[in-house]
């Protein structure tokens, strides 16, 4: 079956340090591909998505690019911000029967950034 | 604006009980999901419904029920066979139009289950 791995946290950074969060994934077919970010007690936001291979998502200062030749969609940001700490998923999507889609997710990521 | 609302924040179950989270959604989307995230963990996926009065299973059902009577509620209620209840739950939508493993689900702010 498919599946998600992501680096293991906390990653610890200063205030406009380079971040990056590994992932790779395991999938048969054409997965899509997407970075969530999970503030404390609330929900999930979707921080960027990549639909097919060499596609590069971005949004706010956040990019990742889908690697098929790799089976990676690592997450990076050239300045990190205290407001950018967080949890970080990593997520594959697949079709289910019909029109519904399937999330596979990582563990999650928490990454906190101290002045 | 548009969104996806649930409640209660915290909710909390006897022994025994059932208990119902509300999920409701004004997007016009199609497709609706229920996930339970466990601390450390990353989203399992419960239930999804397509559309009205359709509903299937997802990777850990046992224990949970769902109806989808309206498309814009998809309540979920976590019966007392499930014996793990205490988790984190969140709704999240999606158009539901064809080719939809490249959608964006959209997520609610999640319901907060404890056990007393």
């Amino acid at each position: 079956g498919n599946s998600v791995t992501q680096m293991e946290g906390p990653v610890t950074l200063s205030e406009e340090a380079f971040l990056t969060i590994n992932c790779t994934y395991t999938a048969t077919g054409y997965p899509s591909l997407f970075w969530y970010v999970q503030y404390p007690g609330e929900g999930l936001q979707l921080l960027l998505k990549a639909t097919k291979a060499d596609d590069k998502g971005s949004n706010k200062g956040f990019e990742a690019t889908y690697r098929k030749e790799t089976t990676s969609f690592h997450l990076e940001k050239g300045s990190v911000q205290v407001s950018d700490s967080a949890v970080y998923f990593c997520a594959l999507s697949d079709r289910l029967a019909g029109t519904a889609s399937k999330l596979t997710f990582g563990t999650g990521t928490r990454l906190q950034v101290t002045l | 604006d548009g969104g996806i609302t649930q409640s209660p924040k915290y909710l909390f179950r006897k022994e025994g009980q059932n208990v119902t989270l509300s999920c409701e959604q004004n997007l016009n989307h199609d497709a609706m999901y229920w996930y339970r995230q466990d601390p450390g963990q990353g989203l399992r996926l419960i239930y999804y419904s397509q559309i009205v009065n359709d509903f299937q299973k997802g990777d850990i059902a046992e224990g949970y029920s769902v109806s989808r009577e309206k498309k814009e509620s998809f309540p979920l209620t976590v019966t007392s066979a499930q014996k793990n209840p205490t988790a984190f739950y969140l709704c999240a939508s999606s158009t539901g139009q064809r080719g939809g493993y490249q959608e964006t689900q959209y997520f609610g702010p999640g319901t907060r289950l404890l056990v007393l």
